[in-house]
């Protein structure tokens, strides 16, 4: 597709149940990364990936989230026993290289319930 | 922590005015600067980008100022126009993070017509 396509777009889920969210990024593009925006706030950093290797996994809140993504393509966000406060618009974004421009997928609105 | 700091949180002005939005940051190993237009229900765009190299870049009526002794690089929107109405974010990232982006928290921005 012509860019950063996510799935689902929203997504209502009982607390305590697992989710997954999917990103597929744009083609030939190496570099994927996942952010969290709260209702009304900035956007809070996850994890990236370069290729399948995510250098850095600090951002990811809490051991209940988790990412992988297969070879330089889609990636899949994990969030396990679903909290209230889970309830964010979950971001993808990916990027041809380093250092170039990093473009936005249009987010999977989740709300637990 | 918050790594890039943003202001003003909100921000009115009329059709034809400048708006400008400040943002600081303290890691001196950043080393890009983009700004990011985001309206509702979207994912944010990038909507222009600067290196520490230069003190400032202009794309038609969107100028940033960098200033690298101060840590401080600011967005100015000449003639804002009532489309301009979204939430802009300044970000910094640098190459030892993938570029993975740091985020202000974000300007909400009202053109009044």
């Amino acid at each position: 597709g012509a860019g950063v396509s996510q799935s689902p777009s929203n997504k209502v889920t009982e607390k305590g149940k697992d989710v997954e969210l999917r990103c597929d990024p744009i083609s030939g593009h190496t570099a994927l990364y996942w952010y969290r925006q709260r209702l009304g706030q900035g956007l809070e950093f996850l994890i990236y990936f370069q290729g399948n290797s995510a250098p850095d996994k600090s951002g990811l809140p809490s051991d209940r989230f988790s990412a992988e993504r297969t070879g330089e393509s889609v990636s899949t966000l994990t969030i396990q026993r679903t909290q209230q406060e889970d309830s964010a618009v979950y971001l993808c974004a990916s990027s041809p290289t380093y250092g170039n421009t990093i473009y936005f997928g249009e987010g999977s609105w989740l709300t637990v319930v | 922590q918050q790594q890039v700091k943003q202001s003003p949180q909100s921000l009115i002005v009329q059709k034809g005015g400048i708006s400008i939005i400040n943002c600081a940051y303290e890691n001196t190993a950043f080393d890009y600067f983009p700004w990011y237009q985001q309206f509702p229900g979207k994912g944010p765009a990038l909507l222009i980008a600067i290196r520490p190299d230069v003190s400032e870049k202009k794309e038609g009526r969107f100028t940033i100022s960098f200033n690298k002794s101060a840590k401080q690089f600011s967005l100015h929107i000449m003639d804002s126009q009532p489309g301009d109405s979204a939430t802009y974010f300044c970000a910094a990232s640098m190459q030892s993070s993938g570029y993975a982006l740091n985020f202000g928290k974000g300007t909400s921005l009202l053109v009044t017509p």
